[in-house]
């Protein structure tokens, strides 16, 4: 099956600043998400962003389908985006197939 | 729009006892919700497909005997655990499908949260 490869897995930010997180992938993915799981265990979706780029308020995504990757950018970081940022894909079945998360801390 | 709801949102149990959580989309239809699994501090695997009025699918490894899913109408999916051992406890999340134009992504329940002693 496709290999996903999160990046870092670990994240610790001071509020205000900016970060990227990056999904690689060993092939090419179809209908990549990007989602963001509160410590409650919420997961939000933030993007579907299968090729381009997005732009949410302080978020963005980029997807670059041909050279495998997709980049999520979190600008001026918030205590509230504290989490686990997920990759998401869809595989051979219907469900998505998630990478290992970044786990984000924002310390104010 | 595009909400999912879970219930029970946690649930202790004792070993061999079942457990069923319900998964609802509250303001559309979905004919394809999917059931996860997720252990402390790992990702999401998926378990099985559920299709309204259809056998469910299950992912390599997953007991459907043991996992039963039951998809009745376009906004309830259910999902029990026979005969619940520690090993099952888990957070379990569902998620609905919603495609058409040009998305085609899952919104998810809150999950919930089985402990089995």
């Amino acid at each position: 099956g496709i290999q996903v490869e999160q990046s870092p897995p670990d994240l610790i930010l001071q509020e205000g600043a900016n970060s990227t997180l990056r999904c690689n992938f060993s092939d090419s993915v179809n209908n990549l998400q990007w989602f963001h799981q509160n410590p409650w265990g919420q997961l939000i979706n933030l993007f579907y962003i299968p090729s381009g780029t997005k732009q949410n308020g302080r978020l963005s995504a980029t997807t670059v389908a041909t050279e495998r990757y997709s980049l999520l950018y979190i600008s001026s970081s918030q205590t509230t985006d504290s989490g686990v940022y997920f990759c998401g894909f869809r595989g051979g079945a219907d469900g998505l197939t998630f990478g290992k998360g970044t786990h984000l801390i924002i310390q104010p | 729009g595009a909400v999912v709801s879970q219930h029970p949102s946690w649930v202790i149990c004792k070993s061999g006892t079942s457990v069923k959580i319900e998964c609802r989309s509250l303001d559309f239809q979905a004919t394809t919700m999917f059931w996860y699994r997720q252990f402390p501090k790992q990702s999401l695997m998926l378990m099985a497909t559920s299709n309204e009025g259809s056998k469910a699918t299950y992912e390599q490894g997953v007991e459907k005997d043991k996992f039963l899913i039951n998809h009745a109408s376009l906004t309830l999916s259910t999902l029990t655990v026979t005969s619940a051992h520690p090993e099952d406890s888990s957070f379990y999340i569902c998620s609905a499908r919603v495609w058409g134009g040009d998305t085609d992504t899952q919104y998810f329940g809150p999950g919930t949260r089985l402990t089995v002693l």
